[in-house]
């Protein structure tokens, strides 16, 4: 089925440090959203963005819509072990109501 | 507690079976999404619909189908089940289908 690019693929990483990770498209999206899942258990939402451009934080958080609408990115900064799971970009075409989902991101943080 | 139930939390079945799982949506929203998430996998879209109509459509079998009843809540159904269809099935609703979505703890099925 129809997938995002979201990279990296997995993270490891030392408590303390920043995260970046990011999601492509070669179409055009709407909604940009970002989830957490924990295994076993549905995914989380963590922000939602609406327009090009928009800069969204949720706590240590931060999002952003791509300019091209194609892309967005979320960084985490100052990782702490509760940090750690499988992060989602989710994005919604243009020209559908399909919310589609990117391959994932694992992050592990070490103490 | 995002809001939206999933019924049952676990289901084991054999081949050839057929089974049904349920999702009651968050109070006030009318679109309700499938999602099916294979073991260390990504979530594929299944369907999706929008106060009781299909609205989107995945790669969904032939043998898997779905509805949304008046009362907003959705069945999905899978028929003639294979070893593969074993699988974490997940439920999402969003009040208009271009909103935000909010997921259900999921169903674990497994085909033995």
């Amino acid at each position: 089925g129809q997938q995002l690019n979201q990279s990296p693929q997995s993270m490891f990483i030392q408590e303390g440090e920043d995260v970046s990770m990011n999601c492509t498209s070669s179409s055009i999206f709407n909604t940009w959203l970002w989830y957490k899942q924990d295994p076993g258990e549905g995914p989380v939402l963590l922000i939602a963005l609406y327009k090009a451009g928009e800069l969204t934080s949720n706590g240590r958080l931060t999002a952003q819509f791509g300019i091209t609408r194609k892309d967005s990115f979320l960084n985490i900064s100052a990782s702490i072990p509760s940090d750690v799971g499988i992060y989602f970009c989710a994005g919604q075409p243009r020209d559908t109501d399909k919310l589609i989902f990117g391959t994932g991101t694992r992050l592990q943080v070490f103490p | 507690d995002s809001g939206v139930t999933q019924t049952p939390k676990h289901l084991i079945t054999a081949t050839g079976q057929r089974v049904t799982l349920r999702c009651s949506p968050r109070s006030g929203d009318l679109s309700v999404y499938w999602y099916q998430q294979s073991l260390d996998q990504g979530l594929q879209f299944l369907i999706q619909y929008y106060n009781g109509e299909e609205r989107a459509k995945g790669n969904i079998l032939e043998r898997f189908s779905a509805q949304q009843f008046p009362d907003l809540h959705s069945e999905l159904n899978l028929s003639s089940l294979e070893l593969g269809d074993s699988a974490l099935y997940f439920c999402a609703s969003s009040v208009t289908g271009k909103t935000e979505a909010f997921f259900g703890q999921g169903t674990r099925l497994t085909v033995v």
